[in-house]
């Protein structure tokens, strides 16, 4: 099964609301990253959280990790139409290189 | 200026064909990478190498075989193509193994086994 596992699987909003996604794992991690794909284009970084940090800002997203739960949340605030996108957890074991979970496809509504 | 470039964009084949797909990047990475998405989105790690050697040889059949003659390119042949081959291939870079720095992707090669 997938390391890395996102929640919900799909999210629809309107726009201006807040997104929360989830992302759950199993093993110990180096660091967790959160990227975004949009439609038929390529996955791209957002934000990189390592194993000892609690919470991490870039503009309107904030990142929480909970080592104790083996989970993270990404939260985009003030959601525009340009948000929609699937956004997907990675997690990087010791030595080893990422695992991706399958995504959460988010749709904000104009 | 695209960082790490693919190509082609779109390869539309026939069952049993060989293909190639070529990748660069821009950024001065020594790591770099292949990966597959499925129709359900779902990315597996395919190859990795750093530096031109292999380090990550996921379960991959022997019909595929990467090749990288130097940091900036990494290209993947594949051999006999089959219908399960039909997915979008990414490639990626970061400086360094090991999943401590961020991965920049390509924009993908959509291939479709007819």
């Amino acid at each position: 099964s997938q390391q890395g596992e996102e929640d919900p699987q799909a999210l629809s909003i309107q726009e201006g609301e807040n997104a929360t996604m989830n992302c759950s794992y199993k093993t110990s991690i180096n660091n967790l990253q959160w990227y975004r794909q949009n439609s038929g284009r390529g996955l791209v970084h957002l934000i990189l959280i390592r194993s000892n940090e609690r919470e991490k800002h870039s503009g309107r997203l904030r990142v929480t990790l909970d080592t104790s739960k083996k989970s993270s949340s990404l939260l985009i605030t003030a959601s525009r139409a340009a948000d929609t996108a699937s956004y997907f957890c990675a997690t990087a074991l010791r030595g080893q290189n990422f695992v991706f979970g399958p995504g959460t496809r988010l749709s904000v509504l104009p | 200026d695209t960082a790490v470039s693919q190509t082609p964009k779109y390869l539309v084949t026939q069952m049993g064909n060989d293909k190639s797909i070529k990748c660069e990047q821009n950024l001065g990475h020594d790591t770099m990478y292949w990966y597959k998405q499925d129709s359900k989105k779902f990315l597996k790690i395919m190859f990795s190498y750093n530096n031109k050697e292999l380090i990550i040889n996921e379960t991959v059949p022997n019909r595929f075989s990467p090749k990288s003659p130097d940091k900036a390119h990494l290209n993947l042949h594949i051999n006999s193509l089959e219908l399960g081959d039909s997915a979008v291939y990414f490639c990626a870079s970061s400086q360094g193994s090991g999943g401590n720095q961020p991965q920049h992707f390509g924009d993908g090669t959509r291939l479709s086994i007819l």
